[in-house]
């Protein structure tokens, strides 16, 4: 099972930042966040990981609260590109790594 | 660099018949895992290769197997197919060494009728 809570879905108007939550009470100290997006009818695209500290890439940023057992995913100027679904996952950073997806979040971007 | 490509798109198959679907990773990668997403739900994990052996399996019966190839290539199998196999399959590569972020090819679309 997957061991992350997030809302089913959510509306971002576009050009305003988008923020999504994910809540991961249970997770462990060698366990990573990441986010994953689905645009419909495409395999899932990598987004942002991260451990404990706040991360940013040219996609994304990650917001890792303190006891870890909460994060936001802040896409900060939606386009209508960035409607799909967003996965956040926890899984150990190195080794096999199994992915464990939920349901997910399905992200509408509004014009 | 073409990523992660998969073989065929589509596929329609009847019941009791056996299906292979095709991953070739990302170039530089050599671990792949095959993931099945059903209509409407998340991707679940079948299992994973590394270095041509399976190294971890989700809860996915004996009916679906696999192979990886020298070249990092991979192959799965389904035998026996049912009509809930019916699902997007996805394939996966990543380094095992290397950064943390899997990619992911398109999918096949298989159909059991």
């Amino acid at each position: 099972d997957a061991k992350t809570t997030q809302p089913t879905s959510m509306d971002c108007a576009e050009g305003r930042a988008a923020n999504l939550p994910c809540n991961h009470s249970t997770i462990s100290g060698n366990e990573y966040v990441y986010w994953y997006r689905q645009i419909h009818s495409q395999g899932p695209q990598y987004i942002i990981h991260g451990l404990k500290n706040n991360e940013t890439n040219e996609m994304a940023s990650l917001i890792i609260t303190e006891d870890r057992k909460s994060s936001t995913l802040i896409l900060p100027h939606a386009t209508l590109r960035d409607t799909a679904v967003y996965y956040c996952i926890v899984s150990e950073g190195k080794g096999a790594q199994k992915l464990v997806f939920g349901q997910g979040t399905r992200l509408t971007i509004n014009p | 660099d073409a990523g992660v490509t998969q073989s065929p798109t589509h596929l329609i198959k009847t019941r009791g018949q056996q299906v292979t679907l095709r991953c070739s990773p990302k170039s530089g990668h050599d671990t792949v895992s095959w993931y099945q997403q059903a209509l409407g739900q998340g991707p679940q994990f079948i299992f994973q290769y590394y270095e041509e052996e399976e190294r971890q399996r989700g809860n996915f019966p004996d009916r679906f197997s696999g192979h990886q190839f020298p070249n990092y290539s991979s192959e799965l199998n389904v035998n026996a197919l049912l009509l809930g196999d019916s699902a997007l399959y996805l394939c996966a590569s990543r380094q095992l060494a290397g950064a943390n972020e899997q990619f992911f090819g398109p999918g096949t679309r298989l159909t059991v009728l």
